[in-house]
């Protein structure tokens, strides 16, 4: 199995602070990650495909950038809305797996 | 709007059989694939398996012993049944449309709400 990596584990930082999540593969996986948010309670909601692809409806301060086994997630202006834990899963092979998270709070 | 549902029991005794439904609204099961996720409380996610309208399945190795992934087309279902189940199987379970544009390109889009399911005597 490939094995995801997060760091950090959680991290806090005020309203309009440039956020920055690392995501690392345990082999290469080339652009295939994903990054998913969730909301205290709520179910995880897909956020960037293909490491930097970002969905519809997604804010334009996140942004997804790496390939190969380094990734990362930022966020260049931190709203207090983007209280969340964020997930990276590759897709590159089954069993598809998740990195553990990272848990987001605003100072 | 696509929507998934999770419904099922929220309490089974170890050693039984954990079962789960999901049903969709706002497209037509046989359209995509389907997957289940898990979440153990306080912890990360784990990919349980995904099933595709004609009945092709994919299942996570370190659960394919014990699991079933099935699909009703007629009632716009798909359903998850996990034998033999102990404390560890404890976690929120998730339903999700399986996107995959390419063996390589796919994501879980969107999600049911997840329903918790314990596993205790």
């Amino acid at each position: 199995d490939i094995q995801m990596t997060q760091s950090p584990s959680s991290l806090s930082a005020s309203v309009g602070d440039r956020v920055t999540i690392t995501c690392r593969a345990s082999q290469n996986i080339s652009n295939y990650l994903n990054w998913y948010q969730q909301k205290p309670g709520k179910a995880p909601k897909f956020m960037i495909s293909g490491a930097s692809t970002s969905q519809s409806g997604v804010p334009s301060r996140f942004s997804g950038s790496g390939s190969g086994t380094d990734f990362t997630l930022t966020i260049t202006s931190l709203q207090p809305e983007d209280l969340a834990t964020y997930f990276c899963q590759q897709s590159y092979s089954s069993p598809y797996t998740f990195g553990q998270g990272t848990k987001l709070e605003i100072k | 709007q696509v929507q998934l549902q999770e419904s099922g029991p929220g309490l089974v005794k170890p050693a039984e059989t954990l079962s789960l439904t999901c049903t969709v609204s706002g497209v037509s099961i046989s359209s995509y694939y389907w997957s289940w996720i898990r979440q153990p409380p306080g912890k990360g996610l784990e990919w349980i398996g995904y099933i595709y309208y004609s009945g092709s399945t994919k299942y996570n190795p370190s659960l394919k012993s014990r699991l079933n992934i099935s699909v009703d087309t007629s009632k716009n279902q798909f359903s998850l049944k996990l034998t033999s189940v102990t404390a560890a199987d404890t976690a929120v379970y998730y339903c999700a449309r399986f996107r995959m544009l390419t063996p390589y390109d796919s994501w879980f889009d969107p999600w049911g709400q997840g329903t918790l399911v314990s596993v205790s005597s």
